[in-house]
């Protein structure tokens, strides 16, 4: 059971907008600790998507992007393509645990 | 150009010890936190372990708390994770990671390709 929630599942058809949402507490997003965004392709290592709530590392496409309200955030993809279907974590830190924390991940189909 | 390479994965019976290691290039190694995060085949990620650029800031997950040992050696650019009293579930591909910043724990913006760990008898 991971700290942050995220849908097992998304899928969209190319072109289209998908949300993933990532769900802490008080202790993690709720209490102001940034999250970050990482994409995994099938058999390759996790890639930075989204760092800093909503900012893109160089070469990643605006079509990536983050946001971050309450004690929860989440990742929007537009104009969805066929290379993005891969897995999306979110990541934070948990004051109380004192230790990075993961989503369970999210894995996207584009239909 | 960053590279983070693994290695000293493998087969090990329950009970005993492994040491990974990772080699660090492209980037001053010394400024920087470092990190293992492990995935369990088909499973997501887990955060193991973090040591802060100077080796004075260490933390671990409660899973291998007391078993697990990360060290680095900035002479070397090398990071370390000692593996003792290993377990059937720290099965996994294990990934070193570099932290964007140097004390506490932030965001890892490289990866290495990882290196699997497979402990069965």
């Amino acid at each position: 059971q991971s700290v942050l929630t995220q849908p097992p599942s998304v899928s969209g058809a190319p072109g289209q907008r998908v949300t993933i949402s990532c769900t802490g507490s008080s202790s993690n997003i709720g209490a102001g600790h940034d999250v970050h965004w990482y994409q995994q392709l099938p058999g390759t290592a996790p890639k930075l998507l989204i760092y800093g709530n909503s900012n893109r590392p160089s070469g990643v496409p605006d079509r990536f992007s983050g946001s971050k309200s309450g004690t929860s955030a989440s990742l929007a993809i537009t104009g969805l393509q066929a290379e993005d279907e891969a897995d999306y974590y979110c990541q934070s830190y948990d004051s109380s645990l004192s230790v990075v924390i993961f989503g369970g991940g999210t894995k996207l189909t584009v239909l | 150009e960053v590279q983070l390479v693994e290695s000293g994965g493998g087969l090990v019976q329950p009970g005993r010890s492994l040491r990974l290691s990772c080699a660090a290039s492209g980037f001053t190694f010394d400024d920087y936190a470092m990190h293992w995060v492990r995935q369990a085949p088909g499973k997501g990620l887990e955060w193991v372990s973090g040591i802060s650029w100077s080796g004075g800031n260490i933390g671990y997950a409660d899973s291998v708390k007391g078993r697990f040992t990360i060290s680095r050696d900035n002479a070397k650019n090398s990071l370390y994770l000692q593996m003792n009293s290993l377990r059937v579930e720290d099965t996994a591909f294990y990934y070193c990671a570099k932290d964007r910043g140097g004390t506490s724990w932030y965001y890892f913006d490289y990866w290495g390709q990882g290196t699997l760990v497979t402990v069965s008898s």
